[in-house]
């Protein structure tokens, strides 16, 4: 079975700073790998998705996230973080045999220092 | 407009009442998946439909049980609530199985007194 893992609980950073959400998935295939924003009291919202091709994928934002295939990682990006970035980020898999449900890492807690 | 609706947004119940969330989305989508938001905000897949059939259940109590009446429609029933069952559940829906994205509702916000 698949599974994320988020290693970080909590990212504090100053806005303006660039910042890097970490995210590291078990799977024995190729993955479909997504990232999902959720502000408070909100649902989750797609920032960007990965199935093939480039590595280097861009979301809406500004967000960008990299695939490595030999790491198993697919980390989070975004040059210069704005307040209104505080939220809660979370990685998922879905999986491509097998089970279909896609799977979430914990979550990371991004707060934005003005 | 097109979205996947939850209903209610808040529910505040005693122990041991029965409960109904309504999910439907209207995006055409063929499977439909409700999660539960721990108070760690950790997502925890319920169960998840296709085409009205179950094709996930996982480790939930069978006081948890799902009705979907059509593929836009993927109800949850709880029975016999109890306090561990306060948190935020999420239905959510995708167009196929884990390869596509999933569209969330806003949640639904369980607290158990």
């Amino acid at each position: 079975a698949q599974s994320v893992t988020q290693p970080d609980i909590h990212i504090t950073v100053s806005e303006g700073a660039s910042l890097e959400l970490r995210c590291n998935y078990s799977y024995g295939a190729t993955p479909y790998l997504f990232w999902y924003v959720q502000s408070p009291g909100q649902g989750l919202q797609l920032l960007l998705k990965y199935f093939s091709g480039d590595t280097l994928v861009q979301g809406i934002k500004g967000f960008e996230a990299e695939f490595k295939r030999s790491q198993s990682s697919f980390n989070l990006r975004k040059p210069s973080v704005h307040w209104s970035d505080a939220a809660e980020y979370f990685c998922a898999v879905g999986a491509t045999g097998g089970s279909y449900i896609p799977t979430f890492g914990r979550g990371t807690s991004l707060i934005v220092h003005p | 407009d097109t979205a996947v609706s939850q209903t209610p947004k808040y529910l505040v119940t005693q122990m041991g009442n029965d409960k109904s969330i309504k999910c439907e989305q209207n995006l055409g989508h063929d499977t439909m998946y409700w999660y539960k938001q721990d108070s760690k905000k950790f997502l925890k897949i319920m169960f998840s439909y296709n085409n009205k059939e179950l094709i996930i259940n996982e480790t939930v109590p069978n006081r948890f049980s799902p009705k979907s009446p059509d593929k836009a429609h993927l109800n949850l029933h709880i029975n016999s609530l109890e306090l561990g069952d306060s948190a935020v559940y999420f239905c959510a829906s995708s167009l196929g199985a884990g390869g596509t994205e999933a569209f969330f509702g806003q949640g639904t916000r369980l607290t158990v007194v």
